[in-house]
């Protein structure tokens, strides 16, 4: 069974601080991807990237970057210098093996104070 | 077109009464998924489609739930006989292929039974 677990139900931050949301995930397949979604109030997800199980390589994307640890079944997001365009509720999820659905973990809501 | 269209948007229901929610995905997506998302919680898996087949409905809590794709494009879920434990939003979401790096997701239809 795939099971994501984000521990931070509530993450509040004053604007340019820096923010780092977790994800740890559970999974037998050797064979995975790992996924962070944003979920603004208007209720839509929006994709913000996707990991292979066999790609370690940590990623930067403007403010964004991810960090993912096998040895830890993590894969943790950090915000630089959030903005208050930043909130939003933030999911990881996984999906792993054959299945072609996502397993979500519980999500983060982050606020950033102006 | 652009992106995945839900509707209703918001839909209050009787308890008892049959609601039926629409998606439209992205044109010439093969596959579309259902996920079910309660309030502060993250997206369920409900069902998954490739084309006009329905491949996977082991998410569906009951036989209550039913959904159909039938010319592989617009789908709906349709929910007999609601409760109250049906309240949720629903989310659509679409892609270009099984194995495709990421999903397109709607804003969802908010199902308030009362």
């Amino acid at each position: 069974a795939q099971k994501v677990t984000q521990a931070q139900t509530e993450i509040s931050v004053v604007e340019k601080e820096d923010v780092t949301l977790d994800c740890v995930y559970e999974t037998r397949d050797t064979t995975y991807y790992l996924f962070w979604y944003k979920q603004p109030p208007s209720g839509e997800l929006v994709f913000l990237i996707r990991r292979n199980s066999f790609d370690e390589q940590n990623e930067i994307s403007g403010r964004y970057s991810w960090n993912f640890q096998k040895s830890t079944s993590s894969f943790n997001f950090t915000i630089t210098a959030s903005q208050v365009v930043d909130s939003a509720v933030y999911f990881c999820a996984l999906r792993a093996g054959s299945a072609r659905q996502l397993t979500f973990g519980s999500g983060t809501q982050l606020t950033v104070l102006p | 077109g652009a992106g995945v269209s839900q509707s209703p948007r918001y839909k209050v229901a009787k308890r008892g009464q049959d609601v039926a929610l629409r998606c439209d995905p992205i044109s010439g997506h093969v596959s579309l998924f259902w996920y079910q998302q309660a309030l502060g919680q993250g997206p369920e898996f409900l069902t998954y489609f490739q084309n006009e087949a329905q491949l996977d409905k082991s998410g569906l809590p009951s036989d209550r739930f039913f959904a159909e794709r039938p010319e592989g494009s617009v789908s709906t879920l349709k929910i007999q006989r609601t409760q109250q434990e049906d309240s949720a939003v629903y989310l659509c979401a679409s892609s270009l292929g099984s194995w495709d790096k990421g999903y397109t997701f709607g804003s969802g239809t908010r199902l308030t039974v009362v």
